[in-house]
């Protein structure tokens, strides 16, 4: 089944422990990214990479850091966590970007 | 800095309405149009739209775009309670995608 596969789907922890997010799909998809959503502020996007070793800042990278070393996967890092990263995060992949994304079933992390 | 704007933000109707939502944008180097449906979880696909005046449909669904007026509405006909949900527009441009904030449809039996 075609899918993108996020990991964990919740995580709580505290400020300051590093922690990362895993995705992986399996369509094959050039185009991978990150969005957070927030009540009010709808879906941002964090990070996006159009290829192997090819990332960039979306709307707000400011805190998290992305690595694309194969094409299959796109994890999320944050180095330091703080409450204000409270979020449901999204990790959507696509062939072109033009004809949109498939999306994770999502990540709620809190941040305590 | 790319913009997109639904409305609106929230909608309650019974079974069997018509509903029209909105999406107007501004963004440089539009490349398409995309509506998403999201209900508890991640957001799944309706439609894409590149060209104007085309209408996209898929059973009681239909979407168009005009490229002038820089808008899109989303139809939804014989609405049913499966409906609920909210409808995301967004707009891939350059290489990003830009969400709206969404509208918020309630339909009541």
């Amino acid at each position: 089944e075609a899918q993108v596969t996020q990991n964990p789907r919740y995580l709580i922890t505290v400020t300051g422990k590093k922690l990362t997010v895993t995705c992986s799909q399996n369509m094959n998809h050039e185009y991978m990214s990150w969005y957070r959503q927030d009540p009010g502020l709808g879906l941002r996007q964090i990070y996006y990479s159009m290829n192997v070793e090819v990332t960039d800042k979306g709307d707000v990278p400011e805190g998290y850091k992305v690595s694309r070393k194969e094409k299959r996967n796109f994890p999320l890092i944050l180095e330091s966590p703080s409450p204000n990263q409270t979020s449901l995060y999204f990790c959507a992949s696509s062939s072109t970007g033009v004809h949109g994304y498939t999306f994770g079933s999502g990540t709620r992390l809190t941040v305590v | 800095e790319d913009k997109v704007v639904q409305s609106p933000l929230s909608l309650v109707v019974h079974e069997g309405d018509t509903v029209t939502l909105n999406c107007s944008y501004e963004v440089t180097n539009f490349r398409s149009l995309l509506w998403y449906k999201q209900e508890k979880k991640a957001p799944t696909f309706l439609f894409m739209l590149t060209s104007s005046g085309i209408e996209k449909k898929s059973g009681r669904l239909s979407s168009i775009l005009d490229k002038k007026e820089l808008f899109s509405i989303l139809n939804i006909t014989a609405t049913q309670t499966g409906d609920s949900a909210v409808y995301l527009c967004a707009v891939y441009a350059g290489n990003m995608l830009t969400f709206g904030g969404g509208t918020r449809l309630m339909v009541k039996p």
